[in-house]
């Protein structure tokens, strides 16, 4: 069973747009969240995460949400750059396991 | 960047052949975890370690072993290799902690096929 969902596999955005990226998950017990964003041939790097005590965390362009009543994380990209494409994992955890959602491919568009 | 290596980075084997892929860190980080990716499901924790000769399942652990003698060192064996278990692995790390909010470092991955 998925216990961390992407259900959107791509996604395409113009230049200088919102990217908005979704997750959803099914344990309550998780109470750290993670992004991470993969480029082809090279292994995923750390975006950005948020604790379950919070509801948004910021850094830079990227903000994530967490909707903890509806068990969902969103990632907003503002504004987007041709080089934000690559494919984005969420991520959750609960202890020392890390559960990871199946990817959306984000394509900016120039 | 962590100082994470996996080797090979590319390995082409036959079905029934043992192998064994490799993660060495330079970080001296007490975690260390093995994923396997697949289109259409994301990453799949294979197994992870706490500590040297600490090892636990993930949740795709069957036709895989692991072992951890060294606290640098974490070695994924397919005792008989299988069609099934092409794929691309990643090594990932995390500090002493361990999960507490803590994250992942990967690796570049090993792309594995298995005629």
């Amino acid at each position: 069973d998925q216990q961390v969902k992407q259900n959107s596999p791509s996604l395409s955005v113009q230049e200088g747009r919102i990217s908005i990226l979704n997750c959803d998950y099914t344990n309550s017990m998780f109470d750290y969240f993670l992004w991470y964003k993969k480029y082809p041939a090279e292994g995923p790097t750390f975006l950005i995460s948020i604790s379950s005590i919070k509801d948004k965390n910021e850094d830079g362009r990227f903000t994530v949400f967490l909707n903890k009543s509806a068990k969902h994380l969103s990632l907003h990209i503002v504004p987007s750059q041709p080089g934000d494409s690559a494919v984005y994992f969420c991520a959750a955890s609960a202890g020392n396991q890390f559960y990871f959602g199946t990817g959306t491919s984000l394509t900016v568009i120039p | 960047d962590a100082g994470i290596t996996q080797s090979p980075r590319h390995k082409v084997t036959e079905t029934g052949t043992p192998v064994t892929l490799r993660c060495h860190q330079t970080e001296n980080h007490r975690y260390m975890y093995w994923y396997r990716q697949d289109p259409g499901h994301g990453l799949r924790l294979i197994h992870y370690s706490y500590g040297v000769k600490d090892t636990d399942k993930g949740e795709v652990s069957d036709g895989y072993s692991v072992s951890r003698s060294k606290t640098e060192d974490f070695l994924l064996t397919l005792e008989s290799a299988t069609s099934s278990q092409t794929s691309v692995y990643f090594c990932a790390i995390s500090p002493a902690s361990g999960g507490l909010n803590e994250k992942l470092f990967f690796g570049s991955g090993t792309q594995l096929s298995v005629l």
